[in-house]
């Protein structure tokens, strides 16, 4: 089975702190994305990836960046957060030959106070 | 650029009945794909069904079915005897066909399911 990990599942924060989400996944997929989750909104991609040290904005990238050093790993970045970015963030996977089918990761929980 | 709405933010439906999920979607393209995700309390989203849209036959996986109509756009999911742990949040989703747009998928606002026993 593939699996999707994320670091935190629940990660409070302070207004102008810079964050880190780690993203984890191990079926050697070559995509992976990022998302946030809001109630009434449903999910909209941030940022994501095709392939290692490549990146492509999503529909909603401003405050956000993203890093893809190796493969399995795909990390956001919150440059300095803020209270709108409070908000679940999912991380989600899928291979080159599949692309259709994504794999998600549990959410990780954001508050910023 | 494409959107998904679903109109239901929140539907219920007895034990063992049927409940039908709604979606429609905006799209300018003739080849794309279409998506029902499940969304349970543990927040980790299950892949429940998908449909090609070139194929005019409507997909199916065990008490799963979709209601998929082209032309209106339309994507509907239909749950067969319902079951408890079918409780959970449904998102509907698209995704262009097109090699240049990556894989990314669009999503529905979702839809609130709960079964009542």
């Amino acid at each position: 089975d593939v699996k999707v990990t994320q670091s935190s599942r629940y990660l409070v924060k302070r207004t102008g702190e810079k964050v880190f989400l780690e993203c984890v996944q191990d079926m050697d997929h070559e995509n992976m994305f990022w998302y946030r989750q809001d109630p009434g909104l449903g999910l909209r991609l941030i940022y994501f990836s095709y392939d290692v040290k490549m990146k492509e904005k999503g529909d909603i990238p401003e405050g956000y960046s993203v890093s893809r050093e190796k493969k399995e790993r795909f990390s956001l970045i919150l440059e300095s957060a803020s209270t709108n970015q409070t908000s679940m963030y999912l991380c989600a996977s899928s291979w080159y030959r599949d692309q259709e089918t994504q794999y998600f990761g549990p959410g990780t929980r954001l508050l910023v106070l | 650029a494409q959107t998904v709405t679903q109109s239901q933010p929140e539907m219920s439906v007895q034990e063992a009945e049927t409940v039908t999920l709604s979606c429609t979607y905006d799209t300018s393209e003739s080849d794309y794909y279409l998506f029902w995700y499940k969304q349970p309390p543990s927040r980790q989203m299950i892949l429940v069904i998908r449909q090609e849209a070139y194929k005019q036959q409507n997909a199916t996986e065990n008490r799963f079915s979709v209601n998929f109509q082209k032309a209106a756009k339309s994507f509907s999911l239909k749950i067969s005897d319902s079951q408890l742990g079918d409780a959970a949040m449904y998102f509907c989703a698209y995704r262009s066909a097109v090699e240049t747009s990556g894989s990314r998928l669009t999503f529905g606002e979702g839809t609130q399911l709960t079964v009542n026993p």
